[in-house]
């Protein structure tokens, strides 16, 4: 079945620091959506990419989806302690009718 | 604001009883989700419903029922809870192609069994 990827499992930044997680699909997905987990939250919408090689932005946040549609990434330019938390990528299987999460990626950041 | 709510922040039950968790959405959203969450392994799909009554196994169905009987109301059902059910138990609610749309998420029920 379909596979979503997400490395690094955790990361741990000085503040201020700049961060990347990676996600990868064995399959090429229609769209790809992030989330982001607060400690002791549930998971939160963040934004979703639709178009190959579409690069959108959120304030220190940067999103880009892959020309094959089958990777993604998030970037924050220069951590604050309010970024911790746990970011999840999902993608649409096949059918489209249901959506497949990867592992997350724990960022913490030390003051 | 969409809210999704789940009955309990926090359950204990024991090996062998049924348990029922609770999520109601208040946005007439159709597709309604129950995951659960353990770390390392993210988020994993247990069951979903495009519509009343309507339901369709996720990833790990297994030891689980659901319930649909009124489009707000989505119920997870252990039908003999055993102890490798411990974990957080997140719902989620999505309007229209469930694939394709957000979902969002109630706070979570932190479920124990011993």
């Amino acid at each position: 079945g379909q596979q979503v990827m997400q490395i690094p499992q955790y990361q741990h930044v000085q503040e201020g620091e700049d961060f990347t997680t990676y996600c990868n699909s064995s399959t090429t997905l229609s769209n790809i959506q992030w989330y982001k987990q607060r400690p002791g939250g549930h998971p939160v919408f963040l934004i979703q990419l639709v178009k190959s090689g579409e690069v959108k932005k959120q304030k220190r946040l940067t999103f880009q989806f892959g020309e094959a549609k089958k990777n993604s990434s998030l970037h924050i330019t220069a951590t604050q302690t309010t970024d911790v938390g746990t970011y999840f990528c999902a993608g649409p299987n096949n059918a489209g009718n249901m959506l497949t999460f990867g592992g997350g990626t724990r960022l913490m950041v030390k003051p | 604001d969409v809210k999704v709510t789940q009955s309990s922040r926090y359950l204990v039950k024991r090996t062998g009883e049924k348990v029922f968790l609770e999520c109601v959405q208040d946005m007439d959203h159709e597709n309604m989700f129950w995951y659960r969450q353990d770390p390392g392994l993210g988020l994993r799909l247990i069951y979903f419903s495009y519509d009343v009554k309507m339901k369709e196994k996720g990833d790990i169905p297994e030891g689980y029922s659901v319930s649909r009987e009124k489009k707000e109301r989505f119920s997870l059902i252990l039908e003999s809870a055993s102890t490798n059910q411990t974990s957080m138990y997140l719902c989620a609610s999505s309007f229209g192609d469930s694939g394709l749309r957000p979902q969002h998420f109630g706070d979570g029920t932190r479920l124990s069994i011993l």
